[in-house]
Formats: C-alpha cells, sequence, structure tokens
C-alpha cells in the first residue's frame, strides 16, 4: 500500500532557483494539499485541491504554485526560492467529506 | 478566521505518568476533529478521530480523547505513558459547513518528553 508518496525527501537549493517537490496519491482521493511545517508554527495550509482541475489558496500561499491535472498527482512548484521557504513539506490526501487525511513521509527542503 | 490552541509547548513526563494535552477551537459549528502524533523524523500518523456520536473516543496505542462541545474542546489523554510515546502531538480541526468541509486547522503542536 504505497498511500501518499512525496519525492524528494531532502532537498537544497539556492535562493532564486526553482524546483517542483511531487506528491501522488494511490487511494482515489478527491481532496489533496500541501502544508509546510515549522518549529513551533505548526503545520500551515500552502494549496489544496478538491478535484482535477481545481486549486485554491491556504494560509501560506505566497511563492508557490499548484496544479492538478490528475486526480493521483499534486505537485508544489517554488517558482524562486529563498531562505524563507525552508521548512519540512507535508502532501496530504482524504476523501472529500468525514474522513481523516494520510500524509506523505515530507519533503525536507533548505534553501541558501 | 477559525483556530486551534494547544496549551502546552512541552510536556516532560516520567514513565508511568498520566497525560491530559489540551486543545480548544473557536468554530462554532459542526466540525471533526484529529489528533495526529509524529515520532522524531516522521510524518504525521493518526491517532484518533471524532466524526459524530460517543465523545469519549478511543485511539491507537491506548491513547482517548474527550470532546466537550459547550468548551469547544478535544484534549487528548492516556493514563501511563511510555518512553516510546516522546513524539510531537498535533490537535486538528475540520469545520463542516452543511454538506461541504472547510480545510484541516492544525494547532502549534506539543512536544512530550517521556523519561524512562
Amino acid at each position: 500500500n504505497a498511500g501518499v508518496t512525496q519525492t524528494p525527501k531532502f532537498q537544497v537549493l539556492k535562493t532564486g532557483q526553482s524546483m517542483t517537490l511531487q506528491c501522488a496519491q494511490d487511494m482515489n482521493h478527491e481532496y489533496m494539499s500541501w502544508y509546510r511545517q515549522d518549529p513551533g508554527m505548526g503545520l500551515r495550509l500552502i494549496h489544496y485541491s478538491v478535484g482535477a482541475g481545481i486549486t485554491d489558496q491556504g494560509e501560506v500561499p505566497n511563492g508557490y504554485n499548484v496544479s492538478r491535472s490528475t486526480t493521483e498527482d499534486f505537485p508544489l512548484r517554488l517558482l524562486s526560492a529563498a531562505p524563507s521557504q525552508t521548512s519540512v513539506y507535508f502532501c496530504a490526501s482524504s476523501r472529500v467529506l468525514n474522513t481523516e487525511a494520510f500524509f506523505g513521509q515530507g519533503t525536507r527542503l533548505t534553501v541558501v | 478566521a477559525q483556530s486551534v490552541s494547544q496549551h502546552n509547548h512541552h510536556v516532560i513526563l516520567s514513565e508511568a505518568a498520566s497525560l491530559e494535552l489540551g486543545c480548544n477551537y473557536s468554530y462554532g459549528g459542526t466540525v471533526n476533529l484529529f489528533w495526529y502524533v509524529q515520532y522524531p523524523g516522521q510524518h504525521l500518523q493518526l491517532l484518533l478521530k471524532y466524526f459524530s456520536g460517543d465523545p469519549l473516543v478511543k485511539g491507537i496505542k491506548g491513547f482517548e480523547a474527550e470532546f466537550i462541545k459547550s468548551k469547544f474542546s478535544f484534549n487528548l489523554r492516556k493514563p501511563s505513558v511510555q518512553w516510546s510515546d516522546t513524539a510531537e502531538y498535533f490537535c486538528a480541526v475540520r469545520p463542516n459547513y452543511g454538506g461541504s468541509q472547510g480545510n484541516l486547522i492544525f494547532g502549534k503542536g506539543t512536544k512530550l518528553s517521556v523519561k524512562p
């Protein structure tokens, strides 16, 4: 059972570089989301999607883009990395109503 | 905006001590409630959840939580902690808007350190 798969697990970027964090789920979940986790801040929602072709902003969307061309995949793009984006990123998926979210293993990103 | 408050940033207990972690939320309507645990270096795993029915919910590894609607609270309890319970615990709330649901809102987390 793969569940939610995130790649890469670790990444170091230079300021100004761009990259894409990958997230895939094999549970046919409609809802997918991206969170960032910072010490003492809990998890904050970056972007989310309620189905293929539909995305929306969360609490901290600036500097990030997402797309949802298929039910399975929900990549997160950093357009021009900044040190403030150093964080651990988690992707999650769930059915739309009344179920828990399943989380990926996380991506630890360092921007230098 | 809805928010979730976890009262303790860091709790230190000895093995066999009892645990209670507080969680309060601000949304006045129907909610789904969750506690997640994150062991060092790992992803979030579900401990327990509440959608409806009995407000006392039992989860994995001997954890339980009680939903008190009048207090907007969903406190996590365990009668006797073990060293292996050392982790960070997150309370999360999902508001329900009459047929659709909002996003999962997390508290800032409580680090639990259990001394052997």
